[in-house]
């Protein structure tokens, strides 16, 4: 069965600092990987998307991709307050569907 | 571009009731999946339709159906609710050659009493 695993958290990251989210997942052919963020009561807001090893980069948002450790992270750097969230990884079959972690809750602390 | 659009937000029902649920992807998104979120259960996929074609189905009893028109629009239905059936119910939508890349709507938040 195919799985993608995240720590629950809570992450607790003091202002400032830089946060790291990991995920990892167990299908070797997969291609697509996503990390969203979602406030509580609010749905899921697409952030990052990475399709090739490595790094990228989007503002303070960088999601590493290591294909040979099935290993997926999300830094954010200068983390803020407003960052505090539930974040959701979610990685690609080869059915056109996403396979969700269950979330990290991030808490960023003033 | 306008987002993804549900109907209604909010319903409650009783047990033994049905409901339909409507979805409006993005303009030009041919894809929509529905998901079911729970505290407990966190984002459980239930099905996804493309082009009219129900593509992929996750692990739910036969009372969750859903169609497709040929507008993309989409609809799902519960028959005879249960209390386990309260949940926030989710579509998200996608474009035919970028089919992973899924945007969410803001949800229906559904009651069983």
């Amino acid at each position: 069965q195919k799985e993608v695993e995240q720590n629950s958290g809570p992450l607790s990251v003091p202002e400032g600092a830089i946060a790291s989210l990991n995920c990892t997942y167990s299908d070797r052919g997969s291609q697509s990987f996503f990390w969203y963020r979602q406030y509580s009561g609010k749905s899921p807001e697409l952030i990052m998307f990475i399709y090739s090893n490595g790094d990228k980069e989007d503002g303070r948002f960088t999601a590493q991709l290591n294909k040979a450790s099935q290993y997926v992270s999300l830094l954010i750097r200068d983390s803020q307050p407003s960052d505090s969230a539930t974040y959701l990884c979610a990685v690609g079959d080869s059915n056109y569907q996403l396979i969700w972690g269950a979330g990290t809750k991030l808490i960023i602390k003033p | 571009k306008a987002g993804v659009t549900q109907t209604p937000r909010y319903l409650i029902k009783t047990r033994g009731q049905q409901v339909t649920l409507s979805c409006s992807p993005i303009s030009g998104h041919r894809s929509v999946s529905w998901y079911q979120q729970t505290p407990g259960q966190g984002l459980q996929f239930l099905f996804e339709y493309f082009s009219e074609t129900q593509r992929n189905k996750g692990n739910f009893p036969g009372r969750f159906s859903g169609r497709q028109f040929s507008n993309s629009r989409s609809e799902m239905n519960v028959s005879t609710l249960e209390l386990g059936d309260s949940a926030l119910y989710l579509c998200a939508s996608s474009s035919a050659d970028r089919s992973y890349e899924q945007y969410f709507g803001p949800g229906t938040r559904l009651t069983v009493t």
